[in-house]
């Protein structure tokens, strides 16, 4: 299996822009977890879906973020208005249920925002 | 609520010296606890990890155990090697309602110098 693919692996923008972010879990896994990671706070949980349903999205931030999964293989983080503290490194994350709860993480969107 | 606390970095070891990063939790029931590694420019992935008071975790020559009495789960390795250079990050999962969702800690940066 390829892993966990996200898309792109550096996104930079200018403030006022909107910025979508994407991840491919690993096939098969029922779990997607989105986070973000600056050296101010740390590795912060976004949201989390469970069969493509958002289960936990209390780490949003705010009502510029939001993210979608359409589907079991495909989802988005989308920020609209960005802002420059938005610009963080971005994981997804992918787990499933009968896994012992070993999360598998993408190799990160570095976002930049002017 | 979970909350994760490790031990302040960054350390600064010699090849071949004795690590310890302190970890401890707070949380509701009987958690899983793990570690994960985060090397330069890559995502998080699992180190070890423990189900119940009183398991080890071991892999790669780190061990930890997982220590209900004093709510802690300490990383250990006996000879540090520079591979093993990278940040670590102390996590819990403590089911339920919260089924798949980790409370990770705010990581330590290892720097092994030859």
């Amino acid at each position: 299996d390829a892993g966990v693919i996200q898309s792109p692996r550096h996104e930079v923008t200018e403030m006022g822009q909107e910025v979508t972010l994407r991840c491919k879990p690993i096939s098969g896994h029922d779990y997607l977890f989105w986070y973000r990671q600056t050296m101010m706070r740390g590795l912060e949980l976004l949201i989390y879906f469970n069969n493509n349903v958002p289960i936990d999205d209390s780490g949003m931030p705010e009502d510029r973020f939001s993210a979608k999964m359409p589907n079991a293989s495909f989802s988005t983080l989308k920020i609209q208005p960005s802002e420059p503290r938005d610009s963080a490194v971005y994981f997804c994350a992918s787990s499933y249920r009968q896994g012992l709860n070993e999360q598998f993480f993408g190799p990160g969107t570095r976002l930049t925002v002017l | 609520g979970d909350s994760v606390t490790q031990m302040e970095g960054p350390v600064t070891l010699s090849e071949e010296a004795f690590l310890t990063i302190n970890c401890t939790y707070t949380a509701t029931g009987y958690p899983s606890l793990f570690w994960y590694v985060q090397y330069p420019g890559e995502g998080l992935q699992l180190l070890l990890k423990a189900t119940k008071a009183d398991d080890k975790g071991s892999n790669k020559g780190f061990e930890a155990t997982y220590r209900k009495e004093t709510t802690s789960f300490h990383l250990e390795k006996g000879s540090v090697q520079v591979s093993d250079s990278a940040v670590y990050f102390c996590a819990l999962e403590s089911g339920g309602t919260s089924y798949g969702k980790l409370t990770f800690g705010q990581g330590t940066i290892l720097t092994v110098h030859p």
